[in-house]
């Protein structure tokens, strides 16, 4: 079976801190690919990154970096020193042979000024 | 990355008619598109995933009478709800993927926020 657990619902932080959202997926295939994605209020899904089963390397884009760890089936994902325009609902996503995205329930991170 | 389009943005209809949105591959021949409904504060969930020239896979408990799919050529996808009612109101939103696009990424259209009175 397939599934994507994002544990945490709500995070708040104070803008110029560090938060990481986690991501804990399952499934029996060994050709995966992981992604995240930012929903804004607006809506709209914003891909932020996608990973491949065979690249377990950190990868770091500005303020954003994810730790990808096959031995826990993790894919977290770190923002540096949040900003107000970083609140938003946080979707990890995992895709399968099947070519089908699961998605996890969403981390709502809200970031006060 | 690969430009999906999705039309309207948001939509109004009454109760009993029937609306019908769009999603468009703009640079891609998508060979799949997905269809997504979510609903307030909560997660997406998978409608149905349609193949160009193909009749629609519905996800258990989607009424496929209810939300009629056409996938008629590799670059659009519509979605119909038919007969609309208020518990309809949602954001429905799709992806597509396919020869251009990485077929290992699902590209996502803009969104559609249906209100039914």
């Amino acid at each position: 079976a397939q599934k994507v657990t994002q544990a945490q619902t709500e995070i708040s932080v104070v803008e110029k801190e560090d938060v990481t959202l986690d991501c804990v997926y399952e499934t029996r295939d060994t050709t995966y690919y992981l992604f995240w994605y930012k929903q804004p209020p607006s809506g709209e899904l914003v891909f932020l990154i996608r990973r491949n089963s065979f690249d377990e390397q950190n990868e770091i884009s500005g303020r954003y970096s994810w730790n990808f760890q096959k031995s826990t089936s993790s894919f977290n994902f770190t923002i540096t020193a949040s900003q107000v325009v970083d609140s938003a609902v946080y979707f990890c996503a995992l895709l399968t042979g099947a070519n089908n995205l699961f998605f996890g329930t969403g981390t709502r991170l809200t970031v006060i000024p | 990355g690969a430009v999906v389009s999705q039309h309207p943005s948001r939509v109004i209809c009454k109760s009993g008619t029937s609306v019908k949105i769009e999603c468009r591959s703009l640079d891609f021949q998508a060979t799949t598109m997905f269809w997504y409904r979510q609903f307030p504060k909560q997660s997406l969930m998978l409608m149905a995933t349609s193949n160009e020239g193909s009749k629609a896979t519905y996800e258990q408990g989607v009424e496929k009478d209810k939300f009629l799919i056409n996938h008629a050529s590799l670059t659009l996808s519509t979605l119909t709800v038919t007969s609309a009612h208020p518990e309809d109101s949602s954001f429905y939103i799709c992806s597509a993927s396919g020869w251009g696009a990485m077929n290992t990424e699902a590209f996502f259209g803009q969104g559609t926020r249906l209100t039914v009175v």
